[in-house]
């Protein structure tokens, strides 16, 4: 276990739902992400919270939508969503964005749209 | 934006012998990590070595630098089938902002 827990595992939903996936890190760390990784593709860096604000929006269609309450929680809403959408979703987290320092993964979710 | 690409992006080889992977990537880094992950599961942190490094080792596992080629290699030493993994390098750029590459699929036969 790497301290960084994501609900539901495993999501399928048809294109006109709404559904969210859920992220809690209990490391302490001021940094969270959203990650998207499709198969055989690099890993795709969606969001970047620090210290609850967002510093990073790499281009994301509106459909996905993150919410970060607190430094501990992240969100991540989805609305009318594409079958080209369905992937691992990973979250992470880190000490802070401006350090280099490394990130802890959670499990996934594992989002099929149909 | 810059990205580690890994090569092979595949390797099978066989237990007790050792694995190399490189990640070559593009612009100026502060840093470079090696990330593991197991089939479906998240990523796990491996090794990070700075820009003023040039070799790094933990375990089973060394990794070297080389800034001017622009180039870093993993290495794990007398493999194990658990060790059977995808392997990401990714790198991190002046402001920190991390860009992960494909990743190695690394098959370690018992």
């Amino acid at each position: 276990e790497t301290g960084v827990t994501q609900t539901p595992r495993h999501l399928v939903m048809g294109m006109t739902n709404k559904k969210s996936l859920k992220c809690e890190q209990h490391l302490g760390h001021n940094a969270m992400y959203w990650y998207k990784q499709s198969a055989k593709k690099p890993l795709e860096l969606m969001f970047v919270y620090n210290f609850k604000e967002q510093t990073e929006n790499n281009s994301v269609p509106s459909r996905f939508s993150p919410e970060c309450p607190n430094s501990s929680h992240l969100f991540l809403h989805l609305h009318t969503l594409q079958p080209e959408d369905s992937a691992l979703y990973l979250c992470a987290s880190s000490q802070d964005k401006n350090s280099a320092v490394e990130q802890y993964f959670g499990p996934g979710t594992r989002l099929t749209v149909t | 934006s810059q990205q580690g690409e890994e090569d092979p992006q595949a390797l099978s080889i066989q237990e007790g012998e050792n694995a190399t992977m490189n990640c070559s990537y593009k612009t100026s880094i502060n840093n470079l990590q090696w990330y593991r992950q197991n089939s479906g599961r998240g990523l796990v942190h491996l090794i990070l070595i700075r820009s003023n490094e040039r070799e790094k080792h933990s375990g089973r596992l060394r990794v070297t630098l080389d800034t001017s080629k622009k180039s870093s290699s993993l290495l794990i030493t007398a493999s194990r089938a658990a060790d059977t993994a995808s392997y990401f390098c990714a790198t991190g750029d002046l402001n920190n902002d991390m860009r992960f590459g494909a990743g190695t699929r690394l098959t370690v036969k018992p």
